[in-house]
């Protein structure tokens, strides 16, 4: 019989590189936005956050940047290294915290 | 104490079983999580506590009973699953609903319906 499953964007970067992991929100009225970083056997760790009033914020190593225009975030990890791999998550939610909901996650291999 | 605890791990159950999965906190947060994650797939969210009432129940069936004893103590009640029931259930705890930015997860119960 056929099998059907979901497909996990991957991601292989070589250690040292720059790291560039996108995301598609779906709900236009979303105006709070976390990635989240998932190790194998663990539940999700919040990495960085941003508000829909900023397009850009950085944290260590990391950097988040916000196109409302087309719904679009992306999470950028300088010289990446191999503790970051991992599987990473966006979430989008209302700022009252009712809704929330996780993005379809990337699988990130960082190659020694 | 910054950990949300889980048990058990794993746990293997059949479909007219009745058992538990318990999540704590001990850092005084009033909002607590479930959540249930399928094989490489998002966690989707369950059930929230805010101040020990039920807040949100996303159209969950009712063989997942969620209850919270106490502002440390979430349990989720499972009662007649099914096999596509199988998944990680995740506990998570934030200072206020909207805290979000804020929120511990534990490690999961791996759960098995034979």
């Amino acid at each position: 019989g056929e099998s059907v499953g979901l497909h996990l964007p991957t991601l292989s970067v070589q250690e040292g590189d720059n790291s560039i992991i996108n995301c598609a929100y779906s709900n236009s009225a979303s105006d709070y936005f976390i990635w989240y970083k998932q190790e194998s056997g663990k539940g999700p760790q919040f990495i960085i956050d941003i508000r829909s009033n900023m397009d850009k914020r950085q944290g260590q190593r990391v950097t988040v940047l916000l196109n409302k225009t087309v719904k679009h975030l992306s999470l950028q990890i300088a010289a990446t290294q191999p503790g970051d791999s991992a599987v990473y998550f966006c979430a989008e939610t209302l700022n009252t915290g009712n809704q929330f909901y996780f993005g379809t996650g990337t699988s990130l291999t960082v190659i020694p | 104490d910054t950990e949300v605890t889980q048990t058990p791990k794993h746990l293997v159950m059949g479909m007219t079983n009745k058992k538990s999965l318990k999540c704590e906190q001990h850092m005084g947060h009033r909002a607590m999580y479930w959540y249930k994650q399928k094989a490489k797939k998002p966690p989707e969210l369950m059930f929230v506590y805010s101040y020990e009432k039920l807040s949100i129940n996303e159209s969950v069936p009712s063989r997942f009973s969620p209850e919270c004893p106490n502002s440390s103590l979430l349990n989720l009640h499972l009662h007649a699953l099914q096999p596509e029931d199988s998944a990680l259930y995740l506990c998570a705890s934030s200072q206020e609903l909207a805290r979000l930015n804020e929120q511990f997860f534990g490690p999961g119960t791996r759960l098995t319906v034979l």
